[in-house]
């Protein structure tokens, strides 16, 4: 069974400072995806990061996923209370596989104003 | 292009019910996962479909169950509901050899 661990879990900050979430994995997976989920609402996709190494940027959100392609992290630069949400991160199984994506826990992330 | 859609967005269903939830994916997706969302296990996945046959499964019990039909619409079925069943069910759709997913709102199921 794959697993995804998030830490952390809860993250409450400053409008204008900076985090990093982290997604953190023993297996291997073939891509890693990363979606923000507001209450009430379905994950929202935000990026999809497929090459080990691999940096997507995204407004002032910056993706990395980890050489081995076991990890992968969230930056946000500057945050606003708009960033405020669930963040999950999610691995498509390597090589093919019949358990679907494995989702981390997630991080609640709230940007105070 | 409409999104993928969900329903009833609500429900409160009785233990030892049945309940059936209803998906409708992006046009040309012809792939449907359904999730489960608890805040304690969060999303685990329940089954996913492709061209009206169950291509992967999860693990969970049978009283699971779901389908798809030549429009690629899929409904799940849950037998027997317990109080654990609560949750946040959440419908998935992608294209043919695409891991990404492009989720519904969800239907809220509450078991009293």
């Amino acid at each position: 069974t794959q697993l995804l661990e998030q830490s952390p879990q809860f993250l409450s900050i400053q409008e204008g400072e900076n985090l990093t979430v982290y997604c953190n994995s023993s297996s291997v997976f073939s891509s890693l995806q990363w979606y923000r989920q507001e209450p009430g609402e379905g994950p929202v996709l935000l990026v999809t990061v497929v090459t080990g190494g691999e940096v997507k940027k995204l407004k002032r959100l910056t993706f990395q996923f980890g050489d081995a392609r076991k990890d992968s992290s969230l930056h946000i630069t500057a945050a606003q209370p708009g960033d405020t949400g669930l963040y999950l991160c999610a691995g498509a199984p390597s090589g093919g596989g019949a358990d679907g994506l494995t989702f981390g826990k997630g991080t609640h992330l709230i940007i105070q104003p | 292009k409409a999104g993928v859609t969900q329903t009833p967005r609500y429900l409160i269903k009785t233990r030892g019910q049945q309940v059936t939830l209803s998906c409708s994916p992006i046009s040309g997706h012809r792939s449907v996962s359904w999730y489960q969302q608890t805040p304690g296990q969060g999303l685990q996945f329940l089954f996913e479909y492709f061209s009206e046959t169950q291509r992967n499964k999860g693990n969970f019990p049978g009283r699971f169950s779901g389908r798809q039909f030549s429009n690629s619409r899929s409904e799940m079925n849950v037998s027997t509901l317990e109080l654990g069943d609560s949750a946040l069910y959440l419908c998935a759709s992608s294209r043919d050899g695409d891991t990404e997913a492009f989720f519904g709102q969800g239907t809220r199921l509450t078991v009293v």
